[in-house]
């Protein structure tokens, strides 16, 4: 069982909505969290970092949070664009060794 | 900067040929590391390197190796191709291996197939 899992797996939304993203971990302990978002054929991309002390971090349209209680974290999309089309990654790092471990993606498709 | 830097883009081999996927860095970046991507699942860590003269494995390091002789560049050697190793390869930097607020920045992924 991965220690990240994200759902839902893929998602379709039209352009202008909101979408939640989901990502619950059992890594622990953890230094950070983090959210990329991978362009098709492109690297992943940093959206946000949150430490284990931090429940709340935006950048722009993106708003993640992080519940180190339950373990969970979000990744909150506001007014889609096009652009927004992409998979979104959740990654935990571990405090020791400095490992990551990767959830698998969720895929999000914005139509017009 | 250019960031993260990998060549070449795409690749094709035949099984039990060899090759150097090559990675590079303007950042200074003491952290290194190169995953690889399968269809549906998650990036998974292949070898990595915390400083120059310095590697170690990851999750699925086998039939790979590394070295790190300078801090910019940390090529991924294929020693004998085989089919499982049909992937998307990334390379990624970040200044610490642990620390709190960094971050990894990838290179743009080499697609390679093993036929």
């Amino acid at each position: 069982k991965n220690q990240v899992e994200q759902s839902p797996q893929s998602l379709i939304i039209l352009e202008g909505k909101n979408c939640t993203l989901q990502c619950n971990y059992t890594v622990s302990p953890f230094s950070n969290l983090r959210w990329y978002k991978q362009d098709t054929g492109r690297g992943p991309v940093s959206l946000t970092i949150m430490t284990f002390s931090e429940n709340t971090k935006s950048n722009g349209r993106y708003t993640a949070t992080l519940d180190a209680d339950t373990k969970q974290s979000s990744l909150h999309i506001t007014a889609s664009q096009l652009s927004d089309s992409a998979s979104y990654i959740c990654v935990v790092r571990h405090t020791n060794a400095g490992k990551s471990t990767f959830g698998d993606g969720t895929t999000l498709t914005v139509k017009p | 900067n250019a960031g993260v830097t990998q060549t070449p883009k795409f690749q094709v081999l035949k099984t039990g040929q060899s090759m150097t996927l090559q990675c590079a860095q303007d950042m200074n970046h003491e952290y290194m590391s190169w995953y690889r991507q399968d269809p549906g699942m998650g990036l998974r860590l292949i070898h990595y390197s915390v400083g120059a003269g310095i590697t170690d494995q990851g999750e699925v390091p086998n039939g790979y190796n590394v070295s790190r002789s300078t801090t910019e560049d940390f090529p991924l050697r294929l020693l004998s191709a085989a089919p499982s190793q049909t992937s998307v390869y990334f390379c990624a930097s970040s200044s610490t291996s642990g620390g709190f607020t960094d971050t990894q920045y990838f290179g743009p992924g080499t697609r390679l197939t093993v036929l």
